[in-house]
This record gives C-alpha cells, structure tokens and sequence, in this order.
C-alpha cells in the first residue's frame, strides 16, 4: 500500500513552459486535492476534486487546471509557468475527514 | 481572508518541557480540527484531531483543547523530545461539500537536547 505518491520529486522550469504534475493514490479515496506551501506559510488549496469525473477550484486556481479520469489519478497541470509558481506542491486524498499526503513536488520556476 | 490564525511561528522548548502551540478560527461552520506534524522535506502527516463537541482529546503525550465560544484550540506536547523538531500546522474543515483543509500558517517547534 504506497498511499499518495507524487512525481517528480524536484523541477525547475523556465518561465513559459508547461508541465504536469502527477498524483496517484491507491486507498479507492474519491476526495482528492492540491495545495501549494509558500515558504512560512500555510498550505493553499489549488483544486480539488470529489470524484472522477469532477473537479473544482479552491483558493488559488489561476495558471493551474486539472483533471480527474480515474479515481487513482489527479494530475495538475501548469500552462505557461510564472515565477510566482514557485512552491512546494502537495497532493492529497481521503475518503472522510482525514486527509492523506504525498511527499511533495518542489517546483523552482526562473 | 486568514481564516485560521496559529501562533507562534517559531517555539524552543527545552527536552521534557511543554510545548503548546494556539490556533484562531472565525468561521464557525468548522467541525473538524486536525493538528498536522510535518519533518522537512516531506508531507503533512495527521497528529491528532477532535470535534468541537469535545473540550479535550488526548493521544500519549499530544493534548488538543478546544474552545468552542473562543473560537480557538491549542495544542500541547508533554514531555517534549528532540524527535518532535518539526513544523505543526492547525487546521479546520466542515465535513460536507469539498472537506479541504484551511490551515495555519505553521509553528517550527525545535526541542533542544
């Protein structure tokens, strides 16, 4: 049972390109999320997505979309990649109150 | 708008003393208050939690106690050790629609040896 996982690890980007960040879960959870961590900060609620099939913004959706084929899958994809994107991003599933979490992506944009 | 307000930032504790870490919330359709433990370099990992139909939960040496006409609850570590080091994050959720977390800003704990 691997829980959440997330690849890759680290990225940086040049400013402009795309990428996709994945996240797959095996716990059959239909909640799923993305939050970003800012240095000293808390974490944000990027998307989220209650189903397959169904997604949703959250605080802090722009330059970011999403999708949800799959129960295991919720890849969140940045188009155009600004330094502001600059974060440690964390994906997240469950299946009531208690949330679950990948070990990150840190993501360096330049 | 903060919807959940956590101090302090920083905290030293002595190993064997007490940490106690505060949080604020102004939304009170709230009803659920987990306290998350995150080391470095990996994710937020569930400590404890309660229901605010509770004033006090207790898991070995983590204490959450809650106020519910404050709007506020606390954390306390007992017996605090150097393995605690790591970054506390309150945070609050409703338990209907998308149940996504509202966290705190986040409290590096350091126990000194």
């Amino acid at each position: 049972n691997a829980g959440v996982t997330q690849t890759p690890k680290f990225r940086i980007l040049k400013i402009g390109q795309s990428m996709t960040l994945q996240c797959t879960q095996d716990m059959n959870h239909n909640y799923m999320y993305w939050y970003r961590q800012d240095p000293g900060m808390g974490l944000k609620l990027i998307y989220y997505s209650v189903g397959a099939g169904i997604t949703d913004k959250g605080e802090v959706p722009n330059g970011y979309n999403v999708s949800r084929s799959t129960t295991e899958d919720f890849p969140l994809r940045l188009e155009l990649a600004a330094p502001s994107q600059t974060s440690v991003y964390f994906c997240a599933s469950s299946r009531k109150e208690t949330q679950y979490f990948g070990p990150g992506t840190r993501l360096l944009v330049l | 708008q903060q919807q959940v307000k956590q101090s302090p930032q920083s905290l030293i504790v002595q190993k064997g003393g007490i940490s106690i870490i505060n949080c604020a919330y102004e939304n009170t359709a709230f009803d659920y208050f987990p306290w998350y433990q995150q080391f470095p370099g990996k994710g937020p990992a569930l400590l404890i939690a309660i229901r605010p139909d509770v004033s006090e939960k207790k898991e070995g040496r983590f204490t959450i106690s809650f106020n519910k006409s404050a709007k506020q609850f606390s954390l306390h570590i007992m017996d605090s050790q150097p393995g605690d080091s790591a970054t506390y994050f309150c945070a609050a959720s409703m338990d209907t629609g998308r149940r996504a977390l509202t966290f705190g800003s986040g409290t590096r704990l350091q126990v000194q040896p």
